[in-house]
């Protein structure tokens, strides 16, 4: 059974471009959620996705956005790129019928985005 | 809103010896806590989390924490640390709706 898988493993961009990063959640799982995690900080919270619709924000501006599909797989896109973009994104998924007590969120391998 | 603050950065410790890594929260109701480990190139694992009843958890890898509420504190503790241990350590406390707040995290480096 395949865990949360996140592609690409590294990513270069210049400031201003865009980029989109991928994540297929844990088989049996239906909500994802994103995180960032800065050099030397813990992950931040940047938003989660079930039934296809953002349903809760963290606070990043509206540069990052994100997409979930019919697959559950999801999609973070991040525009107009900064230097301080910088970062390792963390995707984690988890069943969302029953309670957090109960349903474990769990975390792919991230991707790591250089900003330059 | 809610913080997590982790007050060391780095720990060393000697293969063998005990280790305790300290966490703080703020969180007004009863909190959900968790401990993560990092290694390097990894994603997050969950080693336990505490949502109520025994204040002190088990957890994998033969990891233990204690919540103690009128500390604010779920510090995490094993009593002989190997090797494979190094690595960087996140306690987080879940808000509503799922949402993960972690602190700055603990790197651990083991001495043999």
């Amino acid at each position: 059974d395949a865990g949360v898988t996140q592609s690409p493993t590294h990513l270069i961009k210049t400031r201003g471009q865009q980029v989109t990063l991928r994540c297929s959640p844990k088989s049996g799982h239906d909500t994802v959620s994103w995180y960032q995690q800065a050099l030397g900080q813990g992950p931040q919270f940047i938003f989660q996705y079930y039934e296809e619709e953002e349903r809760q924000r963290g606070n990043f501006p509206d540069r990052f956005s994100g997409h979930q599909f019919p697959n559950y797989s999801s999609e973070l896109n991040v525009n107009a790129l900064l230097l301080g973009d910088s970062a390792l994104y963390l995707c984690a998924s988890r069943l969302r019928a029953g309670t957090p007590v109960i349903n474990e969120q769990f975390f792919g391998p991230g991707t790591r985005l250089t900003v330059l | 809103a809610q913080s997590v603050t982790q007050p060391d950065i780095h720990i060393t410790v000697s293969e063998g010896a005990s280790l305790e890594l300290r966490c703080n929260y703020s969180y007004g109701a009863t909190p959900y806590l968790f401990w993560y480990v990092q290694s390097p190139g990894q994603g997050l694992q969950l080693l336990l989390k505490y949502f109520s009843g025994d204040t002190l958890v088990q957890g994998i890898k033969g990891f233990e924490a204690e919540f103690k509420r009128s500390q604010s504190s779920f510090n995490l503790r094993k009593p002989s640390v190997h090797w494979s241990d190094a690595a960087e350590y996140f306690c987080a406390v879940m808000e509503y709706g799922n949402k993960l707040v972690f602190g700055a995290g603990t790197i651990l480096r083991v001495k043999s």
